[in-house]
């Protein structure tokens, strides 16, 4: 089984709708990330979260929204989708020793 | 202002050897990661360097130079498998901990 699962993988919204992002891991890091990648882009920092009580803005943390509902659950919400918020979204997981784990990435698009 | 520079494409024959660059400006050092990502696919780890010098692992090997701001990703004994974007990540110690390069593109051909 999969440590780090993203669902939906594939997802095509509307603007103007609100969406929801999941993400689970089980390999018991405290610290989980939101990215997304655009083509020809690296990855952009959405989110982050060192541990449940902890969240923090990425670089890019404008029309999005997070939640980290346990250890093993951290969620991306668009609020109200736009379609320059067509992209590929990754969660990953870190260790204390900087290495991350990503999940297998959902494609968004908002139409 | 933190900053990482890569190559945006290679292209290299099966069998033979490529050197991808990395040079980075970040506020601090904690390390430096290269991640192989396959069209369409997650990021997974390839090597970790926080010292000088050069860590082997097989055909791919890393080197570093931290007084240069400066790493390459040395893969060998090419393999048509091995066309994938390569991401450079450096660990500072400021808010964000990881900041990812845009990735260099490599196209292995027969």
């Amino acid at each position: 089984d999969a440590d780090v699962t993203q669902t939906p993988r594939n997802r095509i919204t509307k603007t103007g709708k609100r969406i929801m992002l999941e993400c689970s891991q089980t390999k018991g890091h405290d610290r989980m990330y939101w990215y997304r990648q655009d083509p020809g882009l690296g990855l952009q920092l959405i989110y982050y979260s060192f541990d449940v009580k902890d969240i923090n803005k990425g670089e890019i943390s404008d029309g999005y929204s997070v939640s980290r509902q346990a250890q093993a659950k951290f969620s991306l919400s668009l609020e109200s989708a736009i379609p320059n918020q067509t992209a590929l979204y990754f969660c990953a997981t870190e260790t204390e020793y900087n290495e991350q784990f990503f999940g297998p990435g959902t494609r968004l698009t908002v139409l | 202002g933190q900053n990482i520079d890569q190559p945006t494409e290679m292209t290299a024959t099966e069998g033979a050897i490529v050197q991808i660059n990395c040079t980075y400006q970040t506020s601090g050092f904690n390390g430096l990661f290269w991640y192989q990502q396959h069209a369409g696919e997650a990021p997974t780890f390839l090597s970790y360097n926080v010292l000088d010098g050069l860590e082997e692992k097989g055909r791919f090997s890393s080197f570093l130079s931290r007084s240069k701001g400066y790493s390459y990703l040395l893969l060998k004994e090419l393999q048509m498998k091995d066309s994938a974007s390569y991401l450079c990540a450096v660990v500072n110690t400021g808010g964000f901990k990881t900041i990812f390069g845009a990735g260099t593109r490599l196209f292995v051909k027969a």
